[in-house]
């Protein structure tokens, strides 16, 4: 059993340039998230997903965008990149939204430095 | 402004002693709180968790405990054992309307259990 996975791992960008990091899930899970992580500081919410079609913003969203068509895949895009997006980037699933106490199970990251 | 609060970076504790990771809030609406643990690397992994109804929740070794009035919390880690060295972040939820899917994290605390 997979549960989430991230690709890719690592990835070095210039600035200007765009990517997308990929997230895809086997649990069947409804709810997805993508967060970010600088050093030394928590998790921080950039956008949700509450099932295919549906997708919200966090905290953080400014820079990024998000497409849910499937169940099983998040893919959040980065379309000029800047170096203030420098970070650790977790996606996260869960069968239910917070609001009925499951807990999200994350991915390993994507290590992303923009140069 | 900071909700959820880990005053301390780091704790280190002998094997086979108590651990006591503590965290605060100020948001007074979160209502279920939760633990997890992260290796280098590697993604947060679920930990235990409480609602607001309880004071206190056990799970083998691990057990969390909410004091509302003092809008605090703590994990005790009881042995602690080589294997628990991590860092540990603290998040909670509020259910109540707008919000309700996201976690707020604290900063975390890394913990080293010395052999």
């Amino acid at each position: 059993n997979a549960g989430v996975t991230q690709t890719p791992k690592f990835r070095i960008l210039k600035i200007g340039q765009s990517m997308t990091l990929q997230c895809a899930q086997d649990m069947n899970h409804n709810y997805m998230y993508w967060y970010r992580q600088d050093p030394g500081m928590g998790l921080k919410l950039i956008y949700y997903s509450v099932g295919a079609g549906i997708t919200d913003k966090g905290e953080v969203p400014n820079g990024y965008n998000v497409s849910r068509s499937t169940t099983e895949d998040f893919p959040l895009r980065l379309e000029l990149a800047a170096p203030s997006q420098t970070s650790v980037y977790f996606c996260a699933s869960s069968s239910q939204g917070s609001l009925s106490n499951q807990p999200q199970h994350f991915g390993d990251g994507t290590r992303l430095s923009i140069l | 402004d900071q909700q959820v609060k880990q005053n301390s970076p780091s704790l280190s504790v002998q094997e086979g002693r108590i651990s006591i990771l503590n965290c605060d809030y100020t948001n007074s609406m979160f209502d279920y709180f939760l633990w997890y643990k992260k290796y280098p690397a590697e993604g947060p992994t679920f930990l235990i968790s409480i609602s607001s109804i309880k004071d206190k929740n056990e799970d083998g070794r691990f057990t969390v405990f909410l004091n509302k009035s003092a809008k605090h919390l703590s994990l005790h880690i009881v042995p602690s054992q080589p294997g628990d060295s991590a860092v540990y972040f603290c998040a909670a939820s509020d259910h109540s309307g707008a919000g309700s899917y996201q976690l707020t994290f604290g900063k975390g605390t890394k913990l080293s259990v010395i052999p």
